[in-house]
């Protein structure tokens, strides 16, 4: 079955604590990003990868880490986690963001993080 | 920068139909898509546009116009399992999210 799967789907952590969230995909996709979901805020973009080696800061990049050191892993890593980093988080692939046939992209089912 | 407007939130009643607008500032635009989310669950796939126009899928059609930097996602016979979040997504060199419009749907 295609999909994205992330984990833990719940998380909870102490200030400045290292954790990592894993991600991922088995659909061969070259574009991977993850996001953060805040009530009112929608998605906002942490970082997105449009292929292996290559990853780009997002919206919101602040306080997060991450690799491609294979097409099929994107591990978003908090370094030292605070409190405002308490949020869901969403990974998501697709094969491509560009272009104008129909991309589409595949999402992970979150993982809820709180930071006390 | 890039950034995407929609209305906060909507509501109708069953077997209504309803518009969701999106209007959108970004640049290397390539097309729209949609997305919709259930509480708790993540967000699906609905429908994209590349070209201007009405596409239709189903209960669910989408438009856009280059033009006017402007689309919309029109749902038809409105049912209550449609009341959920909707996203607007531009495609550039990246995918830029809208805030999302919750629909709810009243019997």
């Amino acid at each position: 079955e295609a999909q994205v799967t992330q984990n833990p789907r719940y998380l909870i952590t102490v200030t400045g604590k290292k954790l990592t969230v894993t991600c991922s995909q088995n659909m061969n996709h070259e574009y991977m990003s993850w996001y953060r979901q805040d009530p009112g805020l929608g998605l906002r973009q942490i970082y997105y990868s449009m292929n292996v080696e290559v990853t780009d800061k997002g919206d919101v990049p602040e306080g997060y880490k991450v690799s491609r050191k294979e097409k099929r892993n994107f591990p978003l890593i908090l370094e030292s986690p605070s409190p405002n980093q308490t949020s869901l988080y969403f990974c998501a692939s697709s094969w491509d963001a560009t272009g104008t046939g129909q991309v589409s992209l595949h999402f992970g089912n979150g993982t809820r993080l709180t930071v006390t | 920068g890039q950034s995407l407007e929609q209305p906060s939130e909507v509501t109708a009643v069953e077997g209504a139909i309803v518009q969701i607008n999106c209007t959108y500032q970004t640049s290397g635009f390539y097309g729209l898509s949609w997305y919709q989310q259930h509480d708790g669950g993540a967000p699906t796939f609905l429908s994209y546009n590349a070209l201007d126009g009405l596409e239709e899928t189903g209960r669910f059609s989408s438009f856009l116009s280059r033009s006017d930097s402007y689309g919309y996602l029109l749902l038809q016979e409105l049912q209550m399992k449609d009341s959920a979040s909707y996203f607007c997504a531009a495609h550039g060199q990246n995918f830029v999210f809208g805030p999302g419009t919750r629909l709810s749907v009243l019997p």
